[in-house]
């Protein structure tokens, strides 16, 4: 079993949707999880941080369940530009000073 | 601010051949890091560095060396190329190990 996994999609979805993506991590112990996005061809960037309260940024919430141990991603009113593909990261237990990446989510946003 | 640096861009190595890959940050991180990003396979941690002078082996460590002679530069070598080793390579940067990660543009590298 991958330590972070995600459906790897791709999603396609009409301009204005709402949509979501789950990621699951194995390890009960892992302190901080991002959200990064990836468009093609470019480097990973930070979309958000994701809070145990769980937290909101303009379109963009992301929240935390440590008992089912998950992140989610909700992303509404959807634009052509979020088109992405959508890692979900884990760090490490303290003093393993790692990133533990899913392989990604790709979103497609079509008008 | 400049952030993170990857030089080069793009490489083609004949198998066998060496080269170095330099990433340079310009943020006062602590932590660097090299991966290698491969389809369907993900990011996966070749080597990091949790400070100047001090380096440990991540995931896929086998066939690479680095070095941290300096805070802001995190170098990788590849002592001899081989095909397997064709990738994207990022490197990245954060200030604490729970922490955000910076990455670099990537190198593109293929080897024939």
């Amino acid at each position: 079993r991958k330590e972070v996994e995600q459906d790897p999609g791709p999603f396609n979805v009409p301009e204005g949707a709402t949509v979501a993506f789950n990621c699951t991590y194995s390890n009960s112990a892992s302190q901080s999880f991002f959200w990064y996005r990836q468009d093609c061809r470019k480097e990973p960037k930070l979309l958000m941080s994701v809070y145990s309260s769980g937290n909101e940024d303009g379109r963009f919430t992301a929240q935390l369940n440590r008992a089912s141990q998950y992140i989610s991603l909700l992303i509404r009113d959807s634009k052509l530009s979020d088109s992405a593909t959508y890692l979900c990261v884990a760090t490490g237990t303290s003093g393993t000073y790692k990133y533990i990446f899913g392989t990604g989510t790709r979103l497609k946003v079509l008008a | 601010n400049a952030g993170v640096t990857q030089t080069p861009k793009f490489r083609v190595l004949k198998t066998g051949q060496s080269m170095t890959l330099l990433c340079a940050q310009d943020m006062n991180h602590e932590y660097m890091y090299w991966y290698r990003q491969d389809p369907g396979m993900g990011l996966r941690l070749i080597h990091y560095s949790v400070g100047e002078g001090t380096t440990a082996k991540g995931e896929v460590p086998d066939g690479y060396n680095v070095s941290r002679l300096k805070k802001q530069n995190f170098l990788l070598g590849l002592e001899s190329a081989a095909p397997s080793q064709t990738s994207v390579y990022f490197c990245a940067s954060s200030y604490a190990a729970a922490l955000e990660a910076f990455f670099g543009q990537g190198t593109r590298l293929t080897v024939v």
